[in-house]
């Protein structure tokens, strides 16, 4: 079946810039998931989604990034006035509803973000 | 709060030869623990995860992982390592309904023919 879709693949932009990048999870997956992987930083957690609201918010860097869940589906992580710092590749991963903690989550292939 | 550590950047192992990528973890409360794989210019990809009271999971693709709970290790094995095995490697962990997964560094492993 098909899996975590993001979209772009890639994007490259001027400092400044608003961006958006967009997610599409597995269906019938209520979880979903946004993480950043830099070179120096790792992979860190950005925000939980269950349904279409965000009870885990924590990993957001700053009040310039933003996400939204529309009808328990699609995602948009938008990321507004963006500096060099957030060049990253942003991860995207859904999961079943989260009734058991040992519940996998399924990645997307990302989207690679270079601010110029 | 919880953290994973894996001890090694690389791992280099002979291709058929046996192989294994070190995690260990600090949690309170039960752990949840998780091995993805991660390919040049993809995403993640689930391997296995920890079941309460196996101590040696088996995942996809031959891997298989070893739970230690007084050593608190989580290592990840193969009995015979192919070339196409060689990726970059994550530990994670997460505790508690709805909660993020916590990853390791990531280990590179290079499995040479």
């Amino acid at each position: 079946g098909a899996g975590v879709s993001q979209s772009p693949s890639n994007k490259v932009t001027e400092k400044g810039k608003d961006v958006e990048l967009r997610c599409d999870p597995i269906s019938g997956h209520t979880a979903l998931y946004w993480y950043r992987q830099s070179l120096g930083q790792g992979l860190e957690f950005l925000i939980y989604f269950q349904g279409n609201s965000a009870p885990d918010k924590s990993g957001l860097p700053s009040d310039r990034f933003s996400a939204e869940r529309t009808g328990g589906s699609v995602s948009t992580l938008t990321i507004q006035r963006t500096q060099q710092e957030d060049s990253a590749v942003y991860l995207c991963a859904s999961s079943l509803q989260d009734t058991t903690p040992n519940q996998p989550q399924h990645f997307g292939d990302g989207t690679r973000l270079s601010i110029l | 709060a919880q953290s994973v550590a894996q001890p090694e950047d690389q791992v280099n192992v002979a291709e058929g030869n046996p192989l294994t990528v070190k995690c260990t973890y600090s949690v309170s409360g039960n752990p949840y623990l998780f091995w993805y794989v991660q390919y040049p210019n993809r995403g993640l990809q689930f391997l296995l995860k920890y079941i309460t009271g196996d101590n040696l999971v088996k995942g996809s693709y031959g891997f298989e992982a070893e739970f230690n709970k007084s050593q608190t290790s989580f290592h990840l094995k193969k009995p015979s390592a192919l070339v196409s095995d060689s990726a970059l490697y994550f530990c994670a962990v997460r505790v508690a309904y709805g909660n993020k997964l916590v990853f390791g560094a990531g280990t590179i492993l290079r499995v040479k023919s």
